[in-house]
């Protein structure tokens, strides 16, 4: 069965906080995606990649970071965790040919 | 710019209705379509799909047809279910790029 695996379900974080979000996928994909998903707005891409050491800004950028280091992993960190960024953020992965293979979401909280 | 635009919810059913979830896109190019679906609690997992226009992706019971001429890609299935309760998202994505989305619409199928 094909996996895309966020290191958590559920995070509480503190405002200021540097927060990592992980992502791993056993599928040799060579695009991985975040995005956040929040109610009315839809999912709303922050950053993808299309190769290890590659990326680029999606629609909301701002106050992201990602790191892909290895084909299998994409990470997202949150500089300094602010109250807006509360939101689920789902990972996803996709082969050249398309369509996507999504996490379960990370639900994360600032308080 | 590319864009997905989907009908807003929630769609209330009762259990056996016949269902549509409106899609329409706009695009420069020729875009691959899907549909995704989200059970509460999960992240999203991909329905079905379409790569060229007239094709139909079927799945499940759901079926979509790939609409040049009027840039849609609406979902129907003929008969629903309660399990069928969750929230819908139209996507598109051009040269196996990312994937953009619509904002969802939320089915509620009653016994």
């Amino acid at each position: 069965d094909v996996k895309v695996t966020q290191s958590s379900r559920y995070l509480v974080k503190r405002t200021g906080e540097k927060v990592f979000l992980e992502c791993v996928q056993d599928m040799d994909h060579e695009n991985m995606f975040w995005y956040r998903q929040d109610p009315g707005l839809g999912l709303r891409l922050i950053y993808f990649s299309y190769d290890v050491k590659m990326k680029e800004k999606g629609d909301i950028p701002e106050g992201y970071s990602v790191s892909r280091e290895k084909k299998e992993r994409f990470s997202l960190i949150l500089e300094s965790a602010s109250t807006n960024q509360t939101s689920m953020y789902l990972c996803a992965s996709s082969s050249r040919t398309g369509g996507a293979f999504f996490g379960q979401g990370t639900r994360l909280t600032v308080v | 710019g590319n864009s997905v635009t989907q009908m807003e919810g929630p769609v209330t059913l009762s259990e056996e209705a016949f269902l549509t979830i409106n899609c329409t896109y706009t695009a420069t190019g020729y875009p691959s379509l899907f549909w995704y679906v989200q059970y509460p609690g999960e992240g999203l997992q991909l329905l079905l799909k379409a790569t060229k226009a007239d094709d139909k992706g079927s799945n499940k019971g759901f079926e979509a047809t790939y609409r040049k001429e009027t840039t849609s890609f609406h979902l129907e299935k003929g008969s629903v279910q309660v399990s069928d309760s969750a929230v819908y998202f139209c996507a598109l994505t051009l040269n196996t790029d990312k994937l953009i989305f619509g904002t969802g619409t939320r089915l509620q199928v009653f016994p």
